[in-house]
């Protein structure tokens, strides 16, 4: 079955500093994969989506990146984070279904 | 764009209450309609799914109807039990592979 182990579960950072979240996809090959963030009392958000290896689209202007080096790997970095970058940031993937990650709680402090 | 909206606000209901949680969209062409469940503490997991007009997607008691005319794929479960707490998303699919999220309905069931 298709899983996606996205690590850490909690995160707490200070202003400034930089971010690497990362996830990993397992059960299948070349799946669309994506970024979610949910800020509090807002919805899921699409940050990044990529088709494959290298191919990063960004769906909104903000402080954040992505990159894609392998098939099944998807990272979401920041150089400096800001207080808005906290919220709830979700790994998704998409081969016959949609399949996530278990979700990583980022506070910015 | 395409978007997904839920009801405001969380739900608190008594247990073996019946539940319905709201979903309107707004979407081009004809998207797949799904609604995933986020238990405490877990991940997002898919509790049901539509992929064409006046299909009905059922599991675990729940149930939702892909209404083209309304735009509607509103959530419903006859008798709720206290394990139903979570936090229920309304999300479709559009043509080029994108879920789009509504906001989420924190459900809280009350014994």
């Amino acid at each position: 079955s298709q899983t996606i182990h996205q690590w850490p579960a909690t995160l707490v950072q200070p202003v400034g500093s930089p971010l690497s979240l990362e996830c990993t996809v397992e059960g299948t090959s070349n799946p669309n994969l994506y970024w979610y963030r949910q800020a509090a009392g807002r919805g899921l958000q699409l940050l990044f989506y990529s088709v494959g290896i290298g191919q990063i689209s960004s769906e909104v202007p903000q402080n954040l990146s992505a990159s894609r080096p392998q098939d099944r790997q998807f990272i979401l970095s920041s150089k400096k984070l800001l207080l808005s970058d906290s919220g709830f940031y979700l790994c998704a993937g998409k081969g016959a279904e949609a399949f996530f990650g278990q979700g990583t709680r980022l506070t910015v402090v | 764009g395409d978007s997904v909206t839920q009801m405001e606000g969380p739900v608190t209901l008594s247990e073996e209450a019946f539940l319905t949680i709201n979903c309107t969209y707004t979407a081009t062409g004809y998207p797949s309609l799904f609604w995933y469940v986020q238990y405490p503490g877990e991940g997002l997991q898919l509790l049901l799914k539509a992929t064409k007009a006046d299909d009905k997607g059922s599991n675990k008691g729940f149930e939702a109807t892909y209404r083209k005319e309304t735009t509607s794929f509103h959530l419903e479960k006859g008798s709720v039990q206290v394990s139903d707490s979570a936090v229920y998303f309304c999300a479709l699919m559009t043509g080029n592979n994108r879920l789009a999220f509504g906001k989420g309905n924190q459900v809280v069931v009350i014994p």
